[in-house]
């Protein structure tokens, strides 16, 4: 089953303008990462926040957690065209697998 | 490349034949996963190995599917008896959190399966 819900479950913004995904979950996690997949291909590691981190930035990704409402959010800022991808969130309890949830489809128009 | 590698990338198949894929993970991860991803879906977990050991097996792994990591390094995959239902993306991951490494799962780029 598939823990993780993102929403929206599609975005389309304009380049340069911020995207905004959010996720919810419903068990206790000891992390949550964020994935991006492009058509067709494998799943590149975007960002890791541990459950006792609150936000974390990398490059121009910034990621939120707030563990009492079983949320976070991913923000994109001055998006760009490479950008257009599905975004997936995933919970981990520990040593086992990931729970993902169904994505976002970003699209990024010119 | 030192990345997760997967083989074959495409697969198809006839209906009831069995198949057999082949993960190679980051040659320090000691941990290897298996999902698998249908159209529209994000990855569900199959099963995953603490090196040689088969640790934890999702309740999608029917008796025709079967898992092998014997020497710790690559893992195979295995479907038996193929139904058109197994048609899906079959994903590898590895990861190494003993080695002072997060618990980031790094992922190939999977072999699709079409089952005819």
């Amino acid at each position: 089953s598939q823990q993780g819900e993102e929403d929206p479950q599609a975005l389309s913004i304009q380049e340069g303008e911020n995207a905004t995904m959010n996720c919810s979950y419903k068990t206790s996690i000891n992390n949550l990462q964020w994935y991006r997949q492009n058509s067709g291909r494998g799943l590149v590691h975007l960002i890791l926040i541990r459950s006792n981190e609150r936000e974390k930035h990398s490059g121009r990704l910034r990621v939120t957690l707030d563990t009492s409402k079983k949320s976070s959010s991913l923000l994109i800022t001055a998006s760009r065209a490479a950008d257009t991808a599905s975004y997936f969130c995933a919970t981990a309890r520990g040593g086992d697998g990931l729970t993902f949830g169904k994505g976002t489809h970003l699209i990024i128009q010119p | 490349d030192t990345g997760v590698s997967q083989d074959p990338r495409h697969k198809i198949t006839k209906r009831g034949q069995n198949v057999t894929f082949r993960c190679d993970p980051i040659s320090e991860h000691n941990r290897l996963y298996w999902y698998r991803q249908t159209l529209g879906q994000g990855p569900e977990f199959l099963t995953y190995f603490q090196n040689e050991a088969q640790l934890e097996k999702s309740r999608l792994l029917s008796d025709r599917f079967s898992a092998e990591r014997p020497k710790g390094s690559f893992s195979t995959l295995e479907i038996q008896r193929t139904e058109q239902g197994d048609s899906a993306m079959y994903l590898c991951a590895s990861s190494s959190p003993l080695s002072g490494g997060t618990d980031t799962q790094y992922f190939g780029p999977g072999t699709r399966l079409t089952v005819l």
